[in-house]
């Protein structure tokens, strides 16, 4: 399966443990967004990620939660002391490149989702 | 700021055709995304605009204003299989991320 894996899918924590998200993107791909969908709403941008860099963080909250994406592995979102406010389902979309020439209509291929349910 | 406003329901019988408006008013733009969520399951990309004018492909078609900021998504003979939330998204051109309407819930009976 060459489509964006994220893993666990569905995650279940206690009020102030640690949640880990991992999402691996389509082959090719080197860029990686997070996004966040509560039931009954849209999907929120989180942040967005290339190798090694944080692109653009703007829809992250300023506390708890921070997101990596290593040379190696996959993309993480983290989301540290967890408060049932956080239950929501996390997707991850990946693109090949942010540039124009190269995916200037290519959409944004999604995961799975991890469904995180903090109790 | 971002502002995208889609219905957030509609049904229509199988066989049907049903139209589902999508008005944006945003700080850039980059082309405006429909995608299909079924219940669980991953948003799925269905068509793309980036000019204004009708785009079609098999039963779907899209449609884009720019100067009115408006796209609709036509779903034509409708099938239970179609039942199912989508969205509308618009691309930012700085950082080709995209931004959502809340999604429209589409039912079809039979």
């Amino acid at each position: 399966n060459a489509g964006v894996m994220q893993n666990p899918r569905h995650l279940v924590r206690r009020r102030g443990q640690e949640a880990r998200l991992r999402c691996s993107p389509m082959k090719g791909h080197s860029h990686v967004y997070w996004y966040r969908q509560l039931p009954e709403e849209g999907l929120k941008f989180m942040v967005y990620l290339q190798k090694e860099n944080i692109i653009d963080e703007s829809g992250m909250p300023k506390e708890r939660f921070s997101a990596e994406f290593p040379k190696e592995g996959p993309s993480i979102l983290r989301i540290q002391q967890v408060v049932r406010g956080d239950s929501a389902a996390y997707f991850c979309a990946s693109s090949p490149r942010g540039d124009r020439q190269s995916s200037y209509n290519s959409p944004l291929h999604f995961g799975n989702g991890t469904r995180l349910t903090v109790t | 700021g971002q502002n995208i406003d889609q219905p957030t329901e509609m049904t229509a019988t199988e066989g049907a055709i049903v139209q589902i408006n999508c008005t944006y008013q945003t700080s850039g733009f980059n082309g405006l995304f429909w995608y299909q969520q079924h219940a669980g399951e991953a948003p799925t990309f269905l068509s793309y605009n980036v000019l204004d004018g009708l785009e079609e492909k098999g039963r779907f078609s899209s449609f884009l204003s720019r100067s009115k900021g408006y796209s609709y998504l036509l779903l034509k003979e409708l099938q239970m299989k179609d039942s199912a939330s989508y969205l509308c998204a618009v691309r930012d051109p700085a950082d080709y991320k995209l931004s959502f309407g809340a999604g429209t819930t589409v039912t079809v009976r039979a």
